[in-house]
């Protein structure tokens, strides 16, 4: 069973500030994407990494991939309010090339204070 | 165009009920996901369909019943369920099964139980 670890689980800083999550597991990962959600929402994709050791920007969010495919981490630079939600990253593992579902962490509920 | 529709956006249902959940996507995806979300918890994979043809079941009661009637539409046909199975039922379709094989999630329908 493949399972990621995710940190902080929860996180409530000032506007402005900038801010890390930690998405690690044993095991590695063919792809992983993070997603935004928000109250009775779906997640919505933020990012895929794909490969080892890629950095993918969008705007304020700085997303890592690591070099083992093991573990990833996101970046808020100057964080604003409406960035407040939960974030969760899921990991795709390697199942023969067929459809197969995503791993989950358990998500960082991140507050963001005017 | 990475939208994945669902309906209804919320259900209440009794005990005995019969009732069904629909989603739908236009994207050509040829895999669709059932997974399900307690409050303050990440999703948790129940069903994988590819190529209309159920490849996973993660050994979900049996009075939910998904069914694929063509490679656009998804159903989740619950009966007898119970209070615990209140949830946010979330569906999401995948290109294939290839990588990244990126997930898009529908906004989820919100099951109440009583």
């Amino acid at each position: 069973t493949q399972l990621l670890e995710q940190s902080p689980q929860f996180l409530s800083i000032q506007e402005g500030e900038n801010l890390t999550v930690y998405c690690n597991s044993s095991s590695v990962f063919s792809s992983l994407q993070w997603y935004r959600q928000e109250p009775g929402e779906g997640p919505v994709l933020l990012v895929t990494v794909v490969t080892g050791g890629e950095v993918k920007k969008l705007k304020r969010l700085t997303f890592q991939f690591g070099d083992a495919r093991k573990d990833s981490s996101l970046h808020i630079t100057a964080a604003q309010t409406g960035d407040t939600g939960l974030y969760l990253c899921a990991g795709r593992g390697y199942s023969g090339g067929g459809a197969d579902g995503l791993t989950f962490g358990k998500g960082t509920h991140l507050i963001i204070q005017p | 165009d990475t939208e994945v529709t669902q309906t209804p956006k919320h259900l209440v249902m009794g005990m005995t009920n019969k009732k069904s959940l629909k989603c739908e996507q236009h994207m050509g995806h040829r895999a669709m996901y059932w997974y399900k979300q307690k409050a303050k918890k990440p999703p948790e994979l129940m069903f994988v369909y590819s190529y209309e043809k159920l490849s996973i079941n993660e050994s979900v009661p049996s009075r939910f019943s998904p069914e694929c009637p063509n490679s656009s539409l998804l159903n989740l046909h619950l009966h007898a369920l119970q209070p615990e199975d209140s949830a946010l039922y979330l569906c999401a379709s995948s290109l294939s099964g290839g990588s990244p094989d990126t997930q898009y999630f529908g906004p989820g329908t919100r099951l109440t139980v009583l």
